[in-house]
């Protein structure tokens, strides 16, 4: 919420392929996060990015990759070498003064 | 390595009664702590923000403490209602970056 959307809300891949999320913010905030969300794990930073056309890899982004060619625009896609996929992917965004980090809704990617 | 520990991993309490969460961190230096609630199969909503120099910080019938001598935060559920239910999730950032750093969250269950 709070101006962040994020889609599809569920998606089903097939072993193999790859998938794209997408995250789109109406915020004007300067950086933008991919948490990636295990049962009974607290949130894992995928990637991240602080400006357009630039971002950096986070605690676990083997087997994903990311583009930020607009400001409010960070999409994540899940390649064939990300071997357990299968998560809730949470998209966020936080604006200048680092204060406060805004989510998304989220999307359930499961493997099929 | 900065780390956040949040405490119990899971509590079931009956509605209308009163319950504390915890969390300790060793993240510095440190910035800003914020609680969020989590609702299942959706992102997380900010509860509380702190900064250095606040003790309490009150949310309706949310209050988060913060002793940054001992590093250590609490969140106080007051009249606990079955909408409470969700997991709750501190969250610590340091003043180097942008980092956020994640607890694995308390899971709460307000029972009739």
């Amino acid at each position: 919420d709070g101006g962040i959307t994020q889609s599809p809300k569920y998606l089903f891949r097939k072993e193999g392929q790859n998938v794209t999320l997408s995250c789109e913010q109406n915020l004007n905030h300067d950086a933008m996060y991919w948490y990636r969300q295990d049962p009974g794990q607290g949130l894992r930073l995928i990637y991240y990015s602080q400006i357009v056309n630039d971002f950096q890899k986070g605690d676990i982004a083997e087997g994903y990759s990311v583009s930020r060619e607009k400001k409010e625009s960070f999409p994540l896609t899940v390649t064939s070498a990300q071997k357990n996929p299968t998560a809730f992917y949470l998209c966020a965004t936080q604006g200048i003064g680092r204060t406060e980090a805004f989510f998304g809704q989220g999307t359930r990617l499961t493997v099929v | 390595k900065n780390q956040v520990e949040q405490s119990p991993q899971s509590l079931i309490i009956l509605e209308g009664k009163n319950c504390t969460l915890q969390c300790n961190y060793t993240v510095s230096p440190f910035s800003n702590l914020r609680w969020y609630k989590q609702d299942t199969g959706r992102g997380p909503v900010s509860l509380t923000i702190m900064t250095f120099s606040e003790n309490t910080k009150s949310n309706g019938r949310y209050t988060a403490t913060l002793d940054a001598d001992t590093k250590q935060s609490s969140l106080h559920i007051t009249a606990s209602q079955l909408s409470d239910s969700a997991s709750y999730i501190c969250v610590v950032s340091a003043n180097s970056g942008y980092a956020l750093n994640f607890g694995k969250g308390t899971s709460l269950l307000v029972t009739p």
